[in-house]
C-alpha cells in the first residue's frame, strides 16, 4: 500500500545551498499534508504542513509547495544547514480519517 | 515546550510474553495514537484513541493489541503475547482537536525487542 512515497532515499546537498524533497502521492482524498523530520532514536518532529486548499506555505527557512493535479509536494530548506541532515518523512491525512499515512523517507546529508 | 514523553525507551522481551508501553500525551491534547515502525520500514498507523474509545484501527492493531487511558495522564499499549515481528520502533502522538489545522506531536519512542 503505497499512498504515499518518497522516491528518493538519499539527497546530499552542500551547506548553503537549496534542499529540495519530494513526495507523491496517490489518494486524492488526502486533505492536508504535513513533513516531519527524525533523528536517530528520536520521534518524528512536526516541520510544516499545507493544506490542499493552498500550493504554498512558509515557515522560515522551509516552505512546502502542494501540486494536487500532479498529486506531488515538495520541500524546500533554504540556506541547508549541518543541523538539517536527519531523515524527512513525507505524511498524509484526510478529515474523514484520523491517521496520517507516511512515506518511507529520505535521508538528508548537509555537506559542511 | 511541551512534549510527549514515553516510557520505557527500549523493551527487551521474551516471545509470548505480554508488554505495557507507556505514554504521557501532552496535557491539553484529547486525541491520542499509536504508531510503529519496524526498522528499515515507514511509520505505520496503529490505533487512534478519543474520549476514551477507539475511533480508529488499523489492520496490524488485532486483538493482541489493547490501549488504555487508566488515569488522566497516561496513555498506553498493551501487547498480549509478543511475537517476533512486534519488534519495533513504538510512538506515541497527541493532538489537541481532529482538524487538519492541527498537528499530530509524536514522543521520542520506544524500541520493542523481541526474542
Amino acid at each position: 500500500d503505497q499512498q504515499v512515497k518518497q522516491n528518493s532515499p538519499s539527497l546530499s546537498v552542500q551547506e548553503g545551498r537549496i534542499s529540495i524533497l519530494n513526495c507523491d502521492y496517490t489518494n486524492s482524498m488526502f486533505d492536508y499534508f504535513l513533513w516531519y523530520k527524525k533523528y536517530p532514536a528520536e520521534g518524528p518532529t512536526f516541520l510544516i504542513s499545507i493544506s490542499s486548499i493552498k500550493d504554498k506555505n512558509e515557515d522560515g527557512r522551509f516552505t512546502v509547495f502542494l501540486n494536487k493535479s500532479a498529486k506531488h509536494l515538495s520541500l524546500h530548506i533554504v540556506p541547508s544547514q549541518p543541523g538539517d541532515s536527519a531523515v524527512y518523512f513525507c505524511a498524509a491525512g484526510d478529515f474523514g480519517n484520523e491517521k496520517l499515512t507516511f512515506g518511507t523517507g529520505t535521508r538528508l546529508t548537509i555537506i559542511p | 515546550e511541551p512534549e510527549v514523553t514515553q516510557t520505557p525507551s527500549h523493551q527487551v522481551t521474551q516471545m509470548g510474553q505480554e508488554v505495557i508501553l507507556r505514554c504521557v500525551p501532552i496535557s491539553n491534547h484529547l486525541y491520542f495514537y499509536w504508531y510503529r515502525q519496524i526498522l528499515g520500514q515507514k511509520v505505520e498507523f496503529l490505533v487512534s484513541f478519543y474520549n476514551n474509545e477507539i475511533s480508529e484501527k488499523s489492520e496490524i492493531f488485532d486483538d493482541q493489541f489493547s490501549v488504555e487511558r487508566p488515569d488522566g495522564s497516561n496513555f498506553t499499549l498493551k501487547i498480549r503475547s509478543t511475537k517476533l515481528e512486534d519488534s519495533a520502533m513504538y510512538f506515541c502522538a497527541s493532538r489537541r482537536v481532529a482538524v487538519s489545522t492541527d498537528t499530530q506531536y509524536f514522543g521520542p519512542g520506544t524500541r520493542l525487542t523481541v526474542l
